[in-house]
């Protein structure tokens, strides 16, 4: 069955630091992945996502995250954090044949210190 | 603008009260999904819709129903609330086809008492 997995609970980084958010996927075929960030108070927002193709995927707000087949995993990274970036991330992943639904994993909470 | 809108923002409910959660989309999507998001557990997908009157179970559809009557509008019926449903939970929709971008409503805070 699928699953995603975010190891990181919580990640604390720096004003203006790198960011690398990870994310592993357990997928049969290729998986369509996605990104999506949710602000306190608010939904979520999609950020980028991974069908085929090119395997660095550019999204909003600067963001951009690799597909690597052969360690499962789709890691988000921002070269630069910008205090308005400390929200909710998620990774997921597409769960059904018909193209409907997504799993999502737990979430990692991003922290940005001034 | 694209718009998902729920219909309260916070809602407080007694043990053993019918409780309905309505979702409206104005972008003519074909699918709707209602999520259960809580702390350390992320999003789950309870029940989705990919047309009128079509309903799919997710992944804890145990204690709901849902109702989409018109394509615009996907209900999440709580028969008979309990404690355990305490929770944010979260309406999205999407185009038809293969994975395409769920957009988000802002969530409803329901608690049971």
């Amino acid at each position: 069955a699928q699953s995603v997995t975010q190891p990181d609970i919580h990640i604390t980084v720096s004003e203006g630091a790198s960011l690398e958010l990870r994310c592993n996927y357990s997928y049969g075929a290729t998986p369509y992945l996605f990104w999506y960030v949710q602000s306190p108070g608010q939904g979520l927002q999609l950020l980028l996502k991974y069908f085929s193709g090119d395997t660095l995927v550019q999204g909003i707000k600067g963001f951009e995250a690799e597909f690597k087949r052969s360690q499962s995993s789709f890691n988000l990274r921002k070269p630069s954090v910008h205090w308005s970036d400390a929200a909710e991330y998620f990774c997921a992943v597409g769960a059904n044949q018909a193209g409907t639904a997504l799993i999502f994993g737990k979430g990692t909470t991003l922290s940005v210190s001034s | 603008d694209v718009k998902v809108t729920q219909s309260s923002r916070y809602l407080v409910k007694r043990t053993g009260e019918k409780v309905f959660l309505e979702c409206v989309q104005d972008m003519d999507h074909e699918n709707m999904f209602w999520y259960r998001q809580d702390p350390g557990l992320g999003l789950r997908l309870i029940y989705f819709s990919y047309d009128v009157k079509m309903k799919e179970k997710g992944d804890i559809p145990e204690g709901y129903s849902v109702s989409r009557e018109k394509k615009e509008r996907f209900s999440l019926i709580l028969e008979s609330a309990s404690t355990n449903q305490t929770s944010m939970y979260l309406c999205a929709s999407s185009r038809g086809g293969n994975y395409n971008e769920q957009f988000f409503g802002p969530g409803t805070r329901l608690t049971v008492l």
